[in-house]
């Protein structure tokens, strides 16, 4: 079956643009991850959204990041006034969270340049 | 707060030899273990895990015991092939504050092993 898409593959910025990244994720996965993958911090987690309940934005390293989740389906996360620290693999992931099943499958990542 | 520690690479080994990585968790709660790892131009899959203390989770001739005294979860295989080449991240996630989820992912910082023929 089809896995989590992530869109676009690659992209390439002017520092101060503003960028959306789209997550689409496994159908029927009620749980939803957003980590960024960087050479100097590594994997870090962002931001995760479980089914209704609100957002665990703990992540979200300033407030020029948000995402959201419509429909409980695809997310998009977006960045403001991108900086070059932004620079990095954004990826998602998705999971049958709270029925036996957690695992989280991980889409293919969206690298962005900030230039 | 909750941390993961792996031991530095990039490890590189003979074909068929031992391969080991260390990891070494902190957490408030009780976690749940895993290995990840991410191929050569592949995304993240998951390797194994391990959900309490004393589970071995294995996978592909790896194996990891979750050992709460060592606040450990070491990555072994005995016989590494070409193929095993890759990026290893051990990651936990705190199952203690949202029941039936497993929440974020806390990920070490990676260990590229690379086998040579």
């Amino acid at each position: 079956g089809a896995g989590v898409s992530q869109s676009p593959s690659n992209k390439v910025t002017e520092k101060g643009k503003d960028v959306e990244l789209r997550c689409d994720p496994i159908s029927g996965h009620t749980a939803l991850y957003w980590y960024r993958q960087s050479l100097g911090q590594g994997l870090e987690f962002l931001i995760y959204f479980q089914g209704n309940s609100a957002p665990d934005k703990s992540g979200l390293p300033s407030d020029r990041f948000s995402a959201e989740r419509t429909g409980g389906s695809v997310s998009t996360l977006t960045i403001q006034r991108t900086q070059q620290e932004d620079s990095a693999v954004y990826l998602c992931a998705s999971s049958l969270a709270g029925t036996g099943n957690y695992e989280q499958y991980f889409g293919p990542g969206t690298r962005l340049t900030v230039t | 707060g909750d941390s993961v520690t792996q031991m530095e690479g990039p490890v590189t080994l003979s074909e068929e030899a031992f391969l080991t990585i260390n990891c070494t968790y902190t957490a408030t709660g009780y976690p749940s273990l895993f290995w990840y790892v991410q191929y050569p131009g592949e995304g993240l899959q998951l390797l194994l895990k391990a959900t309490k203390a004393d589970d071995k989770g294995s996978n592909k001739g790896f194996e990891a015991t979750y050992r709460k005294e060592t606040t450990s979860f070491h990555l072994e295989k005995g016989s590494v092939q070409v193929s095993d080449s890759a990026v290893y991240f051990c990651a936990l996630s705190d199952t203690f504050v949202v029941a039936d989820s497993w929440g974020k992912l806390q990920f070490g910082a990676g260990t590229q092993v690379v086998v040579t023929p």
